[in-house]
């Protein structure tokens, strides 16, 4: 069993919808959760992380992270197509940066 | 200015042959990394350096060898290319445990 698991997708939905993606985690030890957007043929690039349990927002986007429930999700309101990309769930315990990654899930928000 | 830059961006090469990939970042970070990118997308950390100190050393074939020479550069040897190291290979560079830095990756063909 992967310590981390993402909801696979792909995920196609209409401009202006809200998008819900997902990760569930089996490591008690994770304290920081991520979550990376990954353009076609680029690098990913961290979006938010949040620190223990809690809800952090920044514009459009919103984390959450229930350690109860090693669950966490990211929620994007008012999508646009820009947000077409590969979101990647990830989380470390905070010890010399190393980070366990979701297997990503494709975006396509058509206009 | 790019902040974490690797070269190149596309290597095709045989079976058999031995390549480097070089990584360079100017954001005065002390960590570095290597990842691998498979076809599916799965993002997985192979090795991590500490102020040239080699800190997190994946399971990774010995064919595979960091060599750090500076805090501002880690690059990757590769001996005996072989068809399944074919992937986007990326490196990384974070000063804190929760944001990491990713180049534009190289993407390996072994023929």
């Amino acid at each position: 069993q992967k310590e981390v698991e993402q909801d696979p997708g792909p995920l196609s939905v209409p401009e202006g919808a809200i998008v819900s993606l997902n990760c569930t985690y089996s490591n008690s030890a994770f304290q920081y959760f991520m979550w990376y957007r990954q353009y076609s043929r680029k690098g990913p690039e961290l979006l938010m992380y949040t620190y223990s349990s809690g809800n952090k927002e920044d514009g459009r986007f919103t984390a959450q992270v229930d350690k109860s429930s090693k669950y966490i999700s990211l929620f994007i309101r008012d999508s646009q197509p820009s947000d077409s990309a590969t979101y990647l769930c990830a989380m470390s315990e905070g010890n010399a940066g190393k980070s366990t990654f979701g297997d990503g899930t494709t975006l396509t928000v058509k206009p | 200015d790019t902040a974490v830059s690797q070269t190149p961006k596309y290597l095709v090469t045989q079976m058999g042959n031995d390549k480097s990939i070089k990584c360079e970042q100017n954001l005065g970070h002390d960590t570095m990394y290597w990842y691998k990118q498979d076809s599916k997308k799965f993002l997985k950390i192979m090795f991590s350096y500490n102020n040239k100190e080699l800190i997190i050393n994946e399971t990774v074939p010995n064919r595979f060898s960091p060599k750090s020479p500076d805090k501002a550069h880690l690059n990757l040897h590769i001996n005996s290319l072989e068809l399944g190291d074919s992937a986007v290979y990326f490196c990384a560079s974070s000063l804190t445990d929760t944001e990491a830095f990713f180049g534009q990756g190289t993407r390996l063909t072994v023929v």
